[in-house]
């Protein structure tokens, strides 16, 4: 089967610039996440969806950060202004009713 | 809320020798836990998984833990360690979230090993 699939692979980007991150997830999994991992550290989950509904949205700092399913498919993460701290990468996952994520290959954001 | 402390940052062994990294956990029920790996700048890739059935959880290049309730653990071994395994390596729970029937990964801070010839 098809893989998680992210784009855009890396993206350099002014501070107070916007920026979109796309995620395909695999086909039939209900559920999607959005990961940040800054550099040195372990991810730290941003939104969780239930199909197109948001499941879990605690640490998404939502004056900066949006993000959407439609259709309960694809999601977009945006990130508008960028903080120089966004800097990190962006990780999309994917899981069915078991337990087993499936990771995409994420999406280096550099700000300067 | 569910949570996993890795208690070293940084490990370094000599290339053929054993490998720990150390993992505690915190949870109010029996949970899921998860060891993976991640190279430099490449993806997530799942080690070894525990779900409640055997207590020493075999995964793939060699590695294995051993869940301990007593002891709140999660240590991943390896008997032999090869240059190959340099890598950052998490300890991961599983937290459900019953409203919606679906669950979320919360990650370890991580563990850089490296091995040294």
């Amino acid at each position: 089967e098809a893989g998680v699939a992210q784009s855009p692979r890396y993206k350099i980007i002014e501070k107070r610039q916007s920026v979109a991150f796309w995620c395909n997830p695999i086909s039939g999994h209900a559920t999607l996440y959005w990961y940040q991992q800054i550099l040195g550290q372990g991810p730290k989950l941003l939104i969780q969806f239930q199909n197109n509904g948001v499941v879990d949205d605690s640490q998404l700092p939502k004056d900066r950060f949006s993000a959407e399913r439609l259709k309960g498919v694809d999601s977009t993460l945006k990130i508008q202004p960028a903080k120089l701290e966004d800097s990190a990468v962006y990780l999309c996952a994917s899981s069915a009713t078991n337990y087993g994520y499936t990771f995409g290959s994420g999406t280096r954001l550099t700000v300067v | 809320a569910q949570s996993v402390t890795q208690l070293d940052s940084h490990v370094s062994v000599s290339e053929g020798t054993p490998v720990l990294l150390r993992c505690n956990y915190s949870s109010s029920y029996s949970p899921s836990l998860f060891w993976y790996v991640q190279h430099p700048n490449k993806g997530l890739q799942l080690l070894l998984k525990y779900t409640s059935a055997a207590t020493l959880v075999k995964g793939i290049n060699g590695f294995e833990a051993e869940f301990k309730k007593s002891e709140t653990s999660f240590h991943l071994t390896k008997p032999s360690a090869h240059m190959s395994d340099a890598a950052e390596y998490f300890c991961v729970v599983s937290e459900s979230t019953p409203t919606s029937g679906t669950y979320k990964y919360i990650f370890g801070t991580g563990t850089r090993l490296k091995v040294l010839a």
